[in-house]
């Protein structure tokens, strides 16, 4: 079945490096991509996403792209904040059915 | 436009208890999901709900989990009985998309939860 695989965390960085969360999937057909986002003590938001091969999601500096030659979806910032800290989930969408997520990358941003 | 709104955001029972949740998701859209997110995991899908049929509760423990959808709008998940293993967030989800229509893998938007305790 489809699935999502996530690089374990959690990631410590310093305010302004760069982040990158790896994300691959196994899918058949074209599912859509997704990277949520978790703040402490709140439900999941939605970050970014992709609907088909080669598209790039943006948002608040954040950006993925869909490669489907690679079967990934890797989530870059080029400098993150302190207030950037959170779990991050990769999940997937495919023929119209639940959302299959990741096991989540918790990041923690010290200033 | 309003969110996926949870009621209780927090809930502590004594195993063998019964508790309930309760939904209310984004007006207008059809499709309706319930999570359970353990802690340190991402969110394992229970049951969703497409109007106010089911279209998959394979990972719902049907002897003690149930869900209904009255009227294709607000959704109830209950356990009875409760296990210590219940223990978890629970999220609702709700999202747009309408397969008769095309629109397939829309985006999912997810309330705040329900945090249980199981004691």
């Amino acid at each position: 079945g489809d699935s999502v695989t996530q690089m374990e965390g959690p990631v410590t960085l310093s305010e302004e490096a760069f982040l990158t969360i790896n994300c691959t999937y196994t899918a058949t057909g074209y599912p859509s991509l997704f990277w949520y986002v978790q703040y402490p003590g709140e439900g999941l938001q939605l970050l970014l996403k992709a609907t088909k091969a080669d598209d790039k999601g943006s948002n608040k500096g954040f950006e993925a792209t869909y490669r489907k030659e690679t079967t990934s979806f890797h989530l870059e910032k080029g400098s993150v904040q302190v207030s950037d800290s959170a779990v991050y989930f990769c999940a997937l969408k495919n023929g119209g059915f639940k959302t299959i997520f990741g096991a989540g990358t918790r990041l923690f941003v010290k200033a | 436009e309003a969110g996926v709104a949870q009621s209780p955001r927090y809930k502590i029972i004594e195993k063998r208890q019964s508790v309930a949740f309760w939904c209310n998701p984004i007006s207008g859209h059809a499709t309706l999901y319930w999570y359970q997110q353990i802690l340190g995991q991402g969110p394992k899908l229970l049951i969703q709900f497409q109007n106010n049929g089911v279209v998959d509760d394979s990972q719902l423990p049907k002897d003690r989990f149930s869900a209904e959808r009255l009227k294709g709008v607000d959704s109830t998940l209950k356990i009875q009985p409760a296990k210590l293993e219940d223990s978890a967030v629970y999220l609702c989800a709700s999202s747009s998309q309408r397969p008769s229509q095309g629109q397939m893998n829309t985006e999912a938007f997810f309330g705040q939860g329900t945090r249980l305790t199981v004691v």
